[in-house]
Protein backbone atom coordinates (compact mmCIF):
# COMPACT_ATOMS: atom_id res chain seq x y z
CA UNK A 1 0.00 0.00 0.00
CA UNK A 2 1.20 3.34 -0.39
CA UNK A 3 2.37 5.93 2.23
CA UNK A 4 3.21 9.13 2.82
CA UNK A 5 5.51 10.49 4.91
CA UNK A 6 6.25 14.10 6.47
CA UNK A 7 9.20 14.03 8.41
CA UNK A 8 8.62 17.43 10.73
CA UNK A 9 5.48 17.00 12.89
CA UNK A 10 6.05 20.56 14.08
CA UNK A 11 8.26 23.30 13.23
CA UNK A 12 9.40 26.99 14.48
CA UNK A 13 10.43 29.80 12.37
CA UNK A 14 11.12 33.38 12.49
CA UNK A 15 10.23 35.40 9.73
CA UNK A 16 12.76 35.96 6.71
CA UNK A 17 13.94 32.48 7.42
CA UNK A 18 13.73 29.68 4.87
CA UNK A 19 11.94 26.71 4.54
CA UNK A 20 11.78 23.45 3.68
CA UNK A 21 9.69 20.76 4.95
CA UNK A 22 10.09 17.35 3.73
CA UNK A 23 7.64 14.83 2.00
CA UNK A 24 8.51 11.06 0.66
CA UNK A 25 6.15 8.91 -0.67
CA UNK A 26 6.24 4.91 -1.15
CA UNK A 27 4.69 4.24 -4.70
CA UNK A 28 6.58 2.37 -7.42
CA UNK A 29 4.15 3.77 -10.33
CA UNK A 30 3.12 7.33 -11.73
CA UNK A 31 2.11 9.49 -9.17
CA UNK A 32 0.50 12.99 -9.35
CA UNK A 33 1.55 14.86 -6.22
CA UNK A 34 -0.15 18.14 -3.97
CA UNK A 35 0.76 20.16 -1.47
CA UNK A 36 -2.60 21.16 0.36
CA UNK A 37 -2.91 24.08 2.88
CA UNK A 38 -4.87 24.75 6.46
CA UNK A 39 -4.52 28.02 7.66
CA UNK A 40 -6.07 28.41 10.84
CA UNK A 41 -9.28 28.60 11.01
CA UNK A 42 -9.77 28.15 6.84
CA UNK A 43 -10.38 24.98 4.50
CA UNK A 44 -7.55 22.86 3.48
CA UNK A 45 -7.03 24.28 0.27
CA UNK A 46 -4.42 23.19 -2.65
CA UNK A 47 -1.10 25.03 -2.44
CA UNK A 48 0.59 23.24 -5.72
CA UNK A 49 0.71 20.27 -7.52
CA UNK A 50 2.55 18.21 -9.81
CA UNK A 51 1.54 16.22 -12.99
CA UNK A 52 4.08 16.36 -15.05
CA UNK A 53 6.86 18.17 -16.91
CA UNK A 54 9.35 20.32 -15.11
CA UNK A 55 10.04 18.83 -11.28
CA UNK A 56 9.98 22.28 -9.88
CA UNK A 57 6.69 23.48 -9.24
CA UNK A 58 5.70 27.09 -8.59
CA UNK A 59 2.77 27.40 -6.26
CA UNK A 60 0.61 30.30 -4.82
CA UNK A 61 2.69 32.67 -2.18
CA UNK A 62 6.10 31.93 -3.47
CA UNK A 63 6.28 28.47 -2.61
CA UNK A 64 7.86 26.07 -4.67
CA UNK A 65 8.23 22.16 -4.46
CA UNK A 66 10.74 19.39 -6.48
CA UNK A 67 9.89 16.26 -7.26
CA UNK A 68 12.88 13.51 -7.22
CA UNK A 69 11.58 10.70 -8.52
CA UNK A 70 14.80 8.86 -7.82
CA UNK A 71 14.23 9.93 -4.02
CA UNK A 72 10.32 9.86 -4.06
CA UNK A 73 10.55 12.73 -2.40
CA UNK A 74 8.28 16.42 -2.87
CA UNK A 75 10.02 18.83 -0.74
CA UNK A 76 8.11 21.94 -0.13
CA UNK A 77 10.13 25.40 -0.13
CA UNK A 78 10.15 28.69 0.51
CA UNK A 79 12.96 31.08 0.69
CA UNK A 80 11.72 33.46 3.15
CA UNK A 81 8.85 32.83 5.03
CA UNK A 82 5.82 35.15 6.62
CA UNK A 83 3.59 34.91 9.56
CA UNK A 84 0.90 34.58 7.66
CA UNK A 85 2.78 31.01 6.77
CA UNK A 86 1.58 30.01 9.98
CA UNK A 87 0.05 26.51 8.83
CA UNK A 88 -0.64 23.00 8.54
CA UNK A 89 0.81 21.76 5.71
CA UNK A 90 -0.22 18.64 4.37
CA UNK A 91 1.37 16.75 1.09
CA UNK A 92 -0.63 14.11 -0.70
CA UNK A 93 0.17 11.72 -3.68
CA UNK A 94 -2.11 10.25 -5.87
CA UNK A 95 -1.07 6.98 -8.07
CA UNK A 96 -2.48 6.54 -11.47
CA UNK A 97 -4.42 3.96 -10.36
CA UNK A 98 -6.59 4.77 -6.88
CA UNK A 99 -7.28 7.50 -4.42
CA UNK A 100 -5.56 9.94 -2.88
CA UNK A 101 -3.02 9.04 0.57
CA UNK A 102 -2.31 12.21 2.90
CA UNK A 103 0.75 12.59 5.21
CA UNK A 104 0.40 13.79 8.52
CA UNK A 105 0.53 17.12 8.33
CA UNK A 106 3.32 19.80 9.54
CA UNK A 107 2.22 22.78 11.74
CA UNK A 108 4.56 25.53 10.94
CA UNK A 109 4.47 28.36 12.94
CA UNK A 110 6.22 31.56 11.70
CA UNK A 111 7.16 33.73 14.94
CA UNK A 112 6.81 37.75 14.07
CA UNK B 1 -22.91 27.18 -4.01
CA UNK B 2 -19.35 28.91 -4.20
CA UNK B 3 -17.86 25.99 -2.21
CA UNK B 4 -17.91 22.58 -0.29
CA UNK B 5 -20.42 23.21 2.62
CA UNK B 6 -20.75 20.72 5.45
CA UNK B 7 -23.11 20.70 8.12
CA UNK B 8 -22.80 20.61 10.99
CA UNK B 9 -19.63 22.29 11.85
CA UNK B 10 -19.75 21.27 15.94
CA UNK B 11 -21.61 18.03 16.81
CA UNK B 12 -21.56 16.25 20.68
CA UNK B 13 -22.96 13.09 21.38
CA UNK B 14 -23.67 10.29 23.54
CA UNK B 15 -21.78 7.40 23.02
CA UNK B 16 -24.49 4.84 21.70
CA UNK B 17 -26.03 7.22 19.65
CA UNK B 18 -25.99 7.67 15.86
CA UNK B 19 -25.11 10.53 14.06
CA UNK B 20 -26.10 11.97 10.40
CA UNK B 21 -23.18 14.56 8.93
CA UNK B 22 -24.24 16.15 5.49
CA UNK B 23 -21.81 17.44 2.65
CA UNK B 24 -22.76 19.42 -0.24
CA UNK B 25 -20.17 19.65 -2.46
CA UNK B 26 -19.33 22.12 -5.50
CA UNK B 27 -22.14 22.14 -7.87
CA UNK B 28 -21.42 20.19 -11.07
CA UNK B 29 -18.47 18.15 -9.11
CA UNK B 30 -18.87 14.62 -9.91
CA UNK B 31 -16.40 13.01 -7.34
CA UNK B 32 -16.78 13.42 -3.34
CA UNK B 33 -14.43 12.21 -0.64
CA UNK B 34 -14.99 11.55 2.69
CA UNK B 35 -12.09 12.06 5.18
CA UNK B 36 -11.52 11.24 8.89
CA UNK B 37 -8.65 13.36 11.05
CA UNK B 38 -7.72 12.76 14.39
CA UNK B 39 -6.21 15.37 16.82
CA UNK B 40 -2.32 15.50 15.66
CA UNK B 41 -3.21 13.25 12.22
CA UNK B 42 -3.40 13.00 8.55
CA UNK B 43 -6.56 12.63 6.66
CA UNK B 44 -7.97 9.34 6.56
CA UNK B 45 -9.23 8.53 3.61
CA UNK B 46 -12.84 7.05 4.34
CA UNK B 47 -15.48 6.78 1.10
CA UNK B 48 -14.93 8.21 -2.22
CA UNK B 49 -18.08 8.23 -4.92
CA UNK B 50 -17.45 9.50 -8.39
CA UNK B 51 -20.54 9.49 -10.62
CA UNK B 52 -22.90 6.66 -11.69
CA UNK B 53 -20.15 4.07 -10.25
CA UNK B 54 -19.98 2.05 -7.27
CA UNK B 55 -18.45 4.07 -4.40
CA UNK B 56 -14.61 2.83 -3.48
CA UNK B 57 -15.58 2.31 0.68
CA UNK B 58 -12.31 0.38 1.43
CA UNK B 59 -11.64 3.44 3.88
CA UNK B 60 -14.86 2.80 6.14
CA UNK B 61 -13.26 1.31 9.94
CA UNK B 62 -16.05 -0.44 10.56
CA UNK B 63 -19.59 -1.62 9.69
CA UNK B 64 -21.23 1.19 11.93
CA UNK B 65 -20.01 3.49 9.19
CA UNK B 66 -22.19 4.04 6.13
CA UNK B 67 -22.05 7.03 3.26
CA UNK B 68 -24.63 7.29 0.58
CA UNK B 69 -24.87 10.23 -1.98
CA UNK B 70 -27.76 11.46 -3.91
CA UNK B 71 -26.83 11.75 -7.95
CA UNK B 72 -23.72 14.31 -8.20
CA UNK B 73 -25.37 16.47 -5.54
CA UNK B 74 -25.51 15.76 -1.58
CA UNK B 75 -23.69 13.39 0.29
CA UNK B 76 -24.35 11.92 3.86
CA UNK B 77 -22.00 10.20 6.31
CA UNK B 78 -23.72 8.06 9.38
CA UNK B 79 -21.67 6.92 12.50
CA UNK B 80 -24.24 4.38 14.14
CA UNK B 81 -23.65 3.41 17.83
CA UNK B 82 -20.93 5.89 18.17
CA UNK B 83 -17.90 5.30 20.14
CA UNK B 84 -15.63 7.71 22.02
CA UNK B 85 -12.94 6.90 18.87
CA UNK B 86 -15.12 8.33 16.40
CA UNK B 87 -14.34 11.69 17.59
CA UNK B 88 -12.69 13.63 15.01
CA UNK B 89 -12.56 16.11 12.23
CA UNK B 90 -14.86 14.48 9.21
CA UNK B 91 -13.77 16.36 6.01
CA UNK B 92 -15.62 16.13 2.76
CA UNK B 93 -13.72 17.39 -0.85
CA UNK B 94 -15.04 17.32 -4.18
CA UNK B 95 -13.59 17.37 -7.24
CA UNK B 96 -14.72 18.33 -11.07
CA UNK B 97 -12.32 15.77 -12.52
CA UNK B 98 -12.13 11.95 -12.96
CA UNK B 99 -8.84 9.93 -12.71
CA UNK B 100 -5.88 11.02 -10.55
CA UNK B 101 -5.38 14.70 -11.97
CA UNK B 102 -8.07 15.56 -9.32
CA UNK B 103 -8.00 18.99 -7.36
CA UNK B 104 -9.79 18.51 -4.20
CA UNK B 105 -12.12 21.17 -2.82
CA UNK B 106 -12.32 20.67 0.50
CA UNK B 107 -15.33 21.74 3.20
CA UNK B 108 -14.86 22.92 6.62
CA UNK B 109 -15.26 20.07 8.57
CA UNK B 110 -17.10 18.67 11.57
CA UNK B 111 -16.23 17.83 14.50
CA UNK B 112 -17.78 15.09 16.11
CA UNK B 113 -16.94 14.55 19.62
CA UNK B 114 -18.60 11.54 21.52
CA UNK B 115 -18.65 11.80 24.88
Amino acid sequence: AQSVSQHNHHVILSEAASLELGCNYSYGGTVNLFWYVQYPGQHLQLLLKYFSGDPLVKGIKGFEAEFIKSKFSFNLRKPSVQWSDTAEYFCAVTPSAGKSTFGDGTTLTVKP
Amino acid sequence: GAGVSQSPSNKVTEKGKDVELRCDPISGHTALYWYRQRLGQGLEFLIYFQGNSAPDKSGLPSDRFSAERTGESVSTLTIQRTQQEDSAVYLCASSAEQGTKNIQYFGAGTRLSVL
